[in-house]
């Protein structure tokens, strides 16, 4: 079946440093990716999406790229603000009959220092 | 604000009794979909329909059920409760369902069973 594998938390950097959580999946067929973000208290929040292979998403600062050949999706920001504090899922959505299916990692939580 | 409702914010229980669950989706939306996210499970998909219909079904369990209303709203029946039933439940709606959509997720209902 489809699944997402994300790094494991926390991630815990100081502000201003550089950002990277990967993430890896396995889908049949050609899934669209998504990264939601999760404040404290809230629900989830689209951050960004990619479609198709190297379709690279963006969106505040925050980048993935869609790489097919090693079916990873990971997230990267030049520089972290402690208002990125938060729980980052990284998901695929696949068609299951006349449907879509949404898949969540396991969330991978960042903490970010001054 | 994401422009999806759910009440109650906070509910708490004892085991064995039965609670629902209430969404309304963004106005527009026909696609609503239910998640589980508890600390050791993760966030897992339940159910998701469309425009009154049953779409898709991810881990639902037997003891609990959903429908959408005319109106579009949704409900999520929980019975005969367990602790490990324990977790926040958020609803989420898209505009049709379709493959790379966007989901729209509600802040969540935070189960208690004692």
């Amino acid at each position: 079946g489809d699944s997402v594998t994300q790094m494991e938390g926390p991630v815990t950097l100081s502000e201003e440093a550089f950002l990277t959580i990967n993430c890896t999946y396995t889908a049949t067929g050609y899934p669209s990716l998504f990264w939601y973000v999760q404040y404290p208290g809230e629900g989830l929040q689209l951050l960004l999406k990619a479609t198709k292979a190297d379709d690279k998403g963006s969106n505040k600062g925050f980048e993935a790229t869609y790489r097919k050949e090693t079916t990873s999706f990971h997230l990267e920001k030049g520089s972290v603000q402690v208002s990125d504090s938060a729980v980052y899922f990284c998901a695929l959505m696949t068609p299951t009959g006349t449907a879509s299916k949404l898949t969540f990692g396991t969330g991978t939580r960042l903490q970010v220092t001054l | 604000d994401s422009g999806v409702t759910q009440t109650p914010k906070h509910l708490i229980t004892a085991t064995g009794q039965r609670v629902t669950l209430r969404c309304s989706p963004r106005s527009g939306d026909l696609s609503v979909y239910w998640y589980q996210q508890s600390l050791d499970q993760g966030l897992q998909f339940l159910i998701q329909y469309y425009n009154g219909e049953e779409r898709a079904k991810g881990n639902i369990l037997e003891r609990f059920s959903a429908q959408q209303f005319p109106d579009l709203h949704s409900e999520l029946n929980l019975s005969s409760l367990e602790l490990g039933d324990s977790a926040l439940y958020f609803c989420a709606s898209s505009v049709a369902g379709g493959l790379s959509e966007k989901l729209f997720f509600g802040s969540g209902t935070q189960l208690s069973v004692l």
